[in-house]
């Protein structure tokens, strides 16, 4: 199994809205990252976890929440969402240490309104 | 400030013709460059990842080269398909595989 699969694939959700994105593989990889990717726009780090722990945190405003339960699973709890925080939310992930490929999921289309 | 930079933005080419996509970056002190194609809407597949010790890596109709003291790498494409129509892009991994990307490169390859 070489897929890194994310839930749910579209998402609307209103300002005052609690949601969760889910991402979850099965290669026994223990680096995970949540990225962010504005329309016509390259992806951009948000969260790196390494072994289960937060390892890289790019700023990110506190109304983003990652957390990763098990070394299968990353999650990305949203609340009090921004119309600019409309994007893809790319999940991936690779071997820690090893500078390996990275596997990216398809992404969730998330729309703030 | 890390930057990648992708040339050209966009290419549009009949099918059957053999392209090259350049890419460029600002530091040397890379672990390895990697090629993404992203289709609209959808994630980043991996293409090529060439570490920093290598030169070039292929993968069927498809090979990546890379030159550290110029700060270059190139996806070279050999006879395209319009299955290839595609964003290209490259990326530079700094530790972590903490990914800085280009702005990417649209492909469109017309039959």
């Amino acid at each position: 199994d070489t897929e890194v699969t994310q839930t749910p694939k579209h998402l609307v959700m209103g300002m005052t809205n609690k949601k969760s994105l889910k991402c979850e593989q099965h290669m026994g990889h223990r680096a995970m990252y949540w990225y962010k990717q504005k329309a016509k726009k390259p992806p951009e780090l948000m969260f790196v976890y390494s072994y289960e722990k937060l390892s890289i945190n790019e700023s990110v405003p506190s109304r983003f929440s990652p957390e990763c339960p098990n070394s299968s699973l990353l999650n990305l709890h949203l609340h009090a969402l921004q119309p600019e925080d409309s994007a893809l939310y790319l999940c991936a992930s690779t071997t820690p240490g090893g500078e390996g490929k990275l596997f990216f999921g398809s992404g969730t289309q998330l729309s703030v309104l | 400030k890390q930057e990648v930079t992708q040339i050209p933005a966009a290419l549009s080419v009949p099918e059957g013709e053999n392209l090259v996509l350049n890419c460029s970056f600002t530091d040397s002190a890379i672990y390895n460059l990697q090629w993404f194609r992203q289709d609209p809407g959808k994630g980043l597949t991996s293409l090529l990842l060439i570490q920093s010790s290598q030169r070039e890596q292929t993968s069927g109709r498809l090979n990546a080269s890379l030159d550290k003291s110029s700060g270059r790498s190139t996806l070279y494409i050999a006879a395209s398909q319009p299955g290839d129509s595609a964003t290209y892009l490259c990326a530079r991994s700094g530790g972590y595989n903490k990914l800085i990307f280009g702005a990417g490169t649209r492909l469109a390859v017309h039959p």
